[in-house]
């Protein structure tokens, strides 16, 4: 089981482009949470989903800001039109269920100039 | 709603002295509690869960539901522990989330 892989790993966008964060659970695991880590902060919870469900997008900037989780293929978080706020490390972290340990991804550096 | 809270940022100690990272959490049913470290560059990583109520590292957590905390301890700090330490909670019920505390950063000075 290779992991959480979380591709790309840094990512720098200019101002008003778009950003595609992808993140591939381990196998068998159905539920995928990203998260955002801003430098020297903690980490900020952004969206929790199950295979083609948002479940929890409470943490979503409302405007910008999409996540899905297809059935087939990884997990994508999307960002429109980038500004410099948005620099951050994303974490994405998948479980098999409710409660049970989530492991974690290496993240990707987004970095917006 | 589920929450969790670490009252401390950062927290210095000295090698071989005793720490305590302190977790408080609210949630309205049986939660599942976890203490995640991250090292320097690298991933988080799973330190601990309360059912499997092991120590990892020389590191020990109980879970005291009467006061809603789940601290981190370790009689005797080593440098290597040095790292980011969260605190997170999960529940087994339908749309529960899994949430982090704010991290402490722990630094263990020589």
């Amino acid at each position: 089981n290779a992991g959480v892989m979380q591709n790309p790993r840094h990512l720098v966008r200019r101002r008003g482009q778009e950003a595609r964060l992808r993140c591939s659970p381990m196998k068998g695991h159905s539920h995928v949470y990203w998260y955002r880590q801003l430098p020297e902060e903690g980490l900020k919870f952004m969206v929790y989903l199950q295979k083609e469900n948002i479940i929890d997008e409470s943490g979503m900037p409302k405007e910008r800001f999409s996540a899905e989780f297809p059935k087939e293929g990884p997990s994508i978080l999307r960002i429109q039109q980038v500004v410099r706020g948005d620099s951050a490390a994303y974490f994405c972290a998948s479980s098999p269920d409710r409660g049970a340990e989530a492991f974690f991804g290496q993240g990707t550096r987004l970095t917006v100039v | 709603a589920q929450r969790v809270t670490q009252p401390e940022k950062l927290l210095s100690v000295f090698k071989g002295a005793p720490v305590e990272l302190k977790c408080n959490y609210s949630y309205s049913g049986s939660p599942e509690l976890f203490w995640y470290v991250q090292y320097s560059r690298q991933r988080l990583q799973l330190l601990l869960r309360h059912i499997s109520r092991e120590s990892i590292k020389g590191f020990t957590a109980d879970l005291n539901k009467g006061e809603t905390s789940f601290h981190l301890k370790k009689p005797f700090a080593q440098e290597e522990d040095s790292a980011m330490y969260y605190c997170a909670l999960s529940g087994s019920n339908y749309g529960q989330n899994f949430v982090f505390g704010p991290g402490t950063r722990l630094s263990v000075l020589p």
